[in-house]
């Protein structure tokens, strides 16, 4: 079974302060993903990395930033959180053999900003 | 502006009645379409897929169908069950791959 794991299940923080979320996937796939989802919105993607060290802008990246320097681990940076990015955040990941290939997600982090 | 679109915040269906769910999109580079099934407190996982160049796709319960001229499909459940009451993703790709654009979702109630 595919498990995509996600630091936090839940998570407070204040405004303006630097924010990670992880994000761990053990099956080796080579594309990860963050995704915002909101109310009324759906799933909104912020960024997607489809190799180490590599990273594409999704459709709502401003705000947020991101790592991926393992294989296995893909991590969302808030440099200073503010308080519409209180949100549910998930992390999925997929192999990269063509646009067939479906997401497999984690359980999300709900992260409220104060 | 939204290129997938689930007009249809929530549905309630009984048990073992049929249960529809539609999705509209506009952008006709769509060349691929999912549907995710989310419970509460837990990720989307896949439910069924469809490629464009059929118009229809089964499994078990689950049928997606695709009417490319009218940028439409839906998902049908039949017999709905108390345990299909989740929310509905439907999503598209281009040949691109990369990308999966989302619909706001559809929660459906199967009332027992």
């Amino acid at each position: 079974d595919v498990k995509v794991t996600q630091s936090s299940r839940y998570l407070v923080k204040r405004t303006g302060e630097k924010v990670f979320l992880e994000c761990v996937q053990d099956m080796d796939h080579e594309n990860m993903f963050w995704y915002r989802q909101d109310p009324g919105l759906g799933l909104r993607l912020i960024y997607f990395s489809y190799d180490v060290k590599m990273k594409e802008k999704g459709d709502i990246p401003e705000g947020y930033s991101v790592s991926r320097e393992k294989k296995e681990r893909f991590s969302l940076i808030l440099e200073s959180a503010s308080t519409n990015q209180t949100s549910m955040y998930l992390c999925a990941s997929s192999f990269a053999s063509g646009n067939t290939d479906t997401q497999y997600f984690g359980p999300g982090t709900r992260l409220t900003v104060l | 502006d939204q290129q997938v679109k689930q007009n249809s915040p929530s549905l309630s269906v009984q048990e073992g009645r049929i249960s529809i769910l539609n999705c509209d999109y506009t952008n006709s580079m769509f060349d691929y379409f999912l549907w995710y099934k989310k419970y509460p407190a837990e990720g989307p996982t896949f439910l069924i897929s469809i490629s464009s160049i059929k118009d229809k796709n089964e499994d078990g319960r689950f049928t997606v169908f695709l009417n490319k001229s009218a940028k439409h499909l839906s998902l049908h459940i039949v017999p709905s069950q108390p345990g299909d009451s989740a929310v509905y993703f439907c999503a598209a790709r281009d040949l691109g791959g990369f990308k999966t654009i989302f619909g706001a979702g559809t929660r459906l109630f199967v009332k027992a």
